[in-house]
């Protein structure tokens, strides 16, 4: 099992680009959670999934879109990208309430 | 909202040192976990404590639950280079099980 995958590892992107973090998950757990890493900052949810077709929003979900038409996949799509959403980005994905599974990340400067 | 703190924010202590950080939830929480982050990597689970008051041993490492379910600790005995990295405790949002709001971590440098 190769657990949570997140693809690119690492991404310079200009600002107002826009680029799809990619996170997928062969363990069959429902849910599925993205984070951003800030120093100092701890993980703060950006958006959180349920389930195929279900998408919630996290504590800091502007800039940032979900979808999850599957069980395995849950792409996150920055729409025009920022300096401010330069930041360590993570999924993670779980059974309900179990422990988080976490990529490996994603490094992304917006420049 | 729902907000989870923890102290230190930064411990340096000398290898076989103890260590102590401490979680507090603004809420009751109706499980707490505990992560381990190692520099460079990404957060790794290490334990869950559900009951009130409950305590867990992890070899050097021991974690306790407070009896309010409102706060936690992690201690760890004699301190190993090992241990370096940033622990993180989290717990569910109010009325979801797997909705997790992280504390803001405290991170541990241990030297020789």
């Amino acid at each position: 099992n190769a657990g949570v995958t997140q693809t690119p590892k690492f991404q310079v992107l200009k600002t107002g680009q826009s680029m799809t973090l990619q996170c997928a998950q062969d363990m069959n757990h429902e849910y599925m959670s993205w984070y951003r890493q800030d120093p100092g900052m701890g993980l703060r949810l950006i958006h959180y999934s349920v389930g195929a077709g279900i998408t919630d929003q996290g504590e800091v979900p502007n800039g940032y879109n979900v979808s999850r038409s599957t069980t395995e996949d849950f792409p996150l799509r920055l729409l025009s990208a920022a300096p401010s959403q330069t930041s360590v980005y993570f999924c993670a994905s779980s059974y309900s309430g179990g422990d988080a599974f976490f990529g490996q990340g994603t490094r992304l400067t917006v420049v | 909202g729902q907000q989870v703190m923890q102290i230190p924010q930064y411990q340096h202590v000398q290898e076989g040192e103890d260590f102590t950080t401490y979680c507090n939830s603004s809420t009751t929480l109706s499980n707490i976990q505990w992560y381990k982050q190692r520099p460079g990597g990404h957060p790794v689970f290490l334990i869950q404590l559900v009951k009130s008051g409950e305590v867990k041993k992890q070899k050097r490492l021991t974690f306790q639950f407070g009896e309010a379910k409102k706060n936690s600790s992690l201690h760890i005995t004699a301190t190993q280079t090992t241990d370096v990295g940033t622990y993180f405790c989290a717990g569910p949002i109010t009325g979801t099980a797997s909705k997790l709001t992280f504390g803001t971590g405290t991170r541990l440098q241990v030297t020789l």
